[in-house]
Parts: structure tokens; sequence; C-alpha cells
């Protein structure tokens, strides 16, 4: 099955720098890779997606980019702001019917002001 | 916005009871899921349902585990014994189409087995 390796484990940047966070996965056939953001207690919430039909997806400070070939994929947060500390996840989406996802450790990102 | 909602947010439980955690989806989805997170760790899948089955399943969701639409707007998961490692955040999603498509997490259901 799918698995996600996710690295670092944990990020600390300056307010105003930028953070990468990069995943691979293993299943060629997975194409949905979303990323979500997780403060402490609560729900994820997705802050982008990108399907395998686009290599690069840009929202405002956040950028995702996918390279199907090497099977890896990337979080970029340009101008980071201390209300950007959580947890991220990337995740895969397999092939198969249903639209499970399989998450990969998440990042602890923290940004000091 | 619509919202996919839990309850209840904290349930406490003896070792071997059963539980039900509830989850209302967003109305106009058709496949739910429930994920659960070890304090901690990552997000792990368990279950999928659509059209009033289990899609797919993990190697954690074994016979102790069932889940059930009753009606036309709960999705419940039911632990019939629970054990201590079943202690865990148990996240119930939405999802609009079965492939490629954003899930809605509800706020999750902190379960502690004592």
């Amino acid at each position: 099955g799918e698995n996600v390796e996710q690295h670092p484990s944990t990020l600390s940047v300056q307010e105003g720098d930028s953070a990468v966070i990069k995943c691979t996965y293993s299943d060629s056939a997975s194409n949905y890779f979303p990323w979500y953001k997780q403060e402490l207690g609560k729900r994820p919430q997705l802050i982008i997606d990108i399907r395998s039909n686009v290599g690069e997806k840009k929202d405002q400070r956040i950028a995702v980019t996918l390279n199907k070939t090497a099977k890896h994929f990337s979080l970029h947060i340009t101008e980071t702001q201390p209300e950007d500390s959580a947890v991220y996840f990337c995740a895969a989406s397999p092939m198969e019917y249903g639209n499970k996802l399989v998450f990969g450790a998440g990042t602890i990102l923290r940004v000091k002001s | 916005e619509p919202e996919v909602t839990q309850t209840p947010s904290h349930q406490v439980t003896q070792m071997g009871q059963e539980v039900i955690l509830h989850c209302v989806p967003i109305s106009n989805h058709l496949y739910f899921y429930w994920y659960r997170q070890i304090l901690g760790q990552k997000v792990e899948f368990l279950v999928s349902f659509y059209n009033n089955e289990i899609s797919e399943k993990s190697e954690i969701f074994d016979d102790q585990f069932s889940v059930e639409r009753p009606d036309g707007s709960n999705f419940t998961l039911k632990i019939r014994s629970t054990k201590l490692e079943d202690s865990a955040m148990y996240f119930c999603a939405s999802t609009s189409q079965g492939v490629n498509t954003e899930a809605f997490f509800g706020q999750g259901t902190r379960l502690t087995v004592v």
C-alpha cells in the first residue's frame, strides 16, 4: 500500500523567512496530494492541495510543488508569521475507490518572532 | 460554511466497555471516513463508507470496530470492547466525491480508555 515519508519532523524559522517541508510517496498511482495544518487540539484543516496533472500550485504565501517522476511533493511557506506555527501533514490519496488519505508523520513548524 | 460535527468532544470509558462515537457529515457529501490520531502521532485511516457499505478498511479496523449510518444524517463508529490502546483522537471526515477531493474533518472525539 501507499507509504508517505515526511521531513523534517521539526522546523524552526525566524519570522519572515521561508519554510519548506518535503514528502515522498511510494504508490505511483496516487494522484491527489493535500496538505493539512493542525493546531494543538484541533482538527486538521486543508491549506492547499495539488493533483497529479499539475506541477505547481500557489495560494498567496503558500505553494506546493509536485514531481511525479521522483514521487515527491513539497510545501513552501514564504514570509512566515507566528500564526503559521502548527503541525503540518502531507498526505497522498491512492488511486483506489474511496479517496482515503495516507498521511505523513507531520512537521512541527515553529516561527520565532 | 458547512462543517462536520462530532460528539462527544471527549469520552472516558473503562476498558472492555463499548463506545459509540457520533458524527454528522456535511449534508450533501456521500463519502464518509473515520481516522484516528494517537497523541503526538500521525493521522491514520480506519475506514471509508459509501452507499451504506464499507468501501475500504485498514488493518486497525478489526472485528471490534463497526460503522453505521443509522439515518440520513448520522455516521457512527462503534468500538465493542475498548482496550487501553484505543485511546486516541478519532476524526470523522466526509467528501463530496470518491476521488481527488478535499476531505473535511470534524473537530474530533478524544477517547480515553482507563
